[in-house]
């Protein structure tokens, strides 16, 4: 069954820290891995893609890892801001056949920054 | 902005009735996807469209039924309403093809009273 696992399931950090979100995957066939960033009410916004053979990708303060073999991922998050409170979510993609996917997300990892 | 538009941005109604939300996808944006967020749940995938058909379907109830038209933009059909589908109801888009980016509306905020 295609499943995407995230660690932790919410996370209360201080303004200017650095944190590590999880993603742990079961996906098969594996195309790529997306990371989500989700304020409240809002539609999610991508925050980095990566494929098979990409190891590490980052845009801006966040950077994603991928490890194919193991079907982990994380994100990084350096020097935290305020704006970073969030909903982040690990969505991964199956190659559905021809020139489509499917989009399989996990529930994500609630983030509060603290002053 | 994300090129996504989904109409209404807010929508009250009362249980029994029949609802219609719409997306109109990213220019060139082949396939269409729709999620259902209830409140301090995950993204639940509802159901795809790739150019016109369907190509895959997650819990979807029976109650609920989408299209995509020619012009591409889609639409989702929500009947028989309960107060449990009051939620937040997401439509993205893809260019279709594999390692393509997804881009997501604002959504629509259902509330069933």
């Amino acid at each position: 069954k295609n499943q995407v696992e995230q660690s932790p399931q919410s996370l209360i950090i201080l303004e200017g820290k650095n944190c590590t979100l999880q993603c742990n995957y079961t996906v098969s066939p594996f195309s790529n891995l997306r990371w989500y960033k989700q304020d409240t009410g809002r539609g999610p916004v991508s925050l980095t893609i990566m494929t098979f053979s990409e190891n590490t990708k980052s845009n801006g303060r966040y950077t994603a890892t991928l490890d194919a073999d193991t079907k982990q991922s994380s994100l990084h998050i350096t020097a935290s801001q305020l704006s970073d409170s969030a909903s982040y979510i690990c969505v991964v993609s199956a190659a559905w056949g021809g020139a489509t996917n499917k989009l399989i997300f996990g529930t994500g990892t609630l983030l509060a920054v603290q002053p | 902005d994300s090129g996504v538009t989904q109409t209404p941005k807010h929508l009250i109604t009362a249980t029994g009735q029949r609802v219609t939300l719409r997306c109109s996808p990213r220019s060139g944006d082949l396939s269409v996807y729709w999620y259902q967020q209830s409140l301090d749940q995950g993204l639940q995938f509802l159901i795809q469209y790739y150019n016109g058909e369907e190509r895959a379907k997650g819990n979807i109830l029976e109650r609920f039924s989408a299209q995509q038209f020619p012009d591409l933009h889609s639409e989702l059909n929500l009947s028989s309403l309960e107060l449990g589908d009051s939620a937040l109801y997401f439509c993205a888009s893809s260019a279709g093809t594999l390692n393509t980016e997804a881009f997501f509306g604002q959504g629509t905020r259902l509330t069933v009273v």
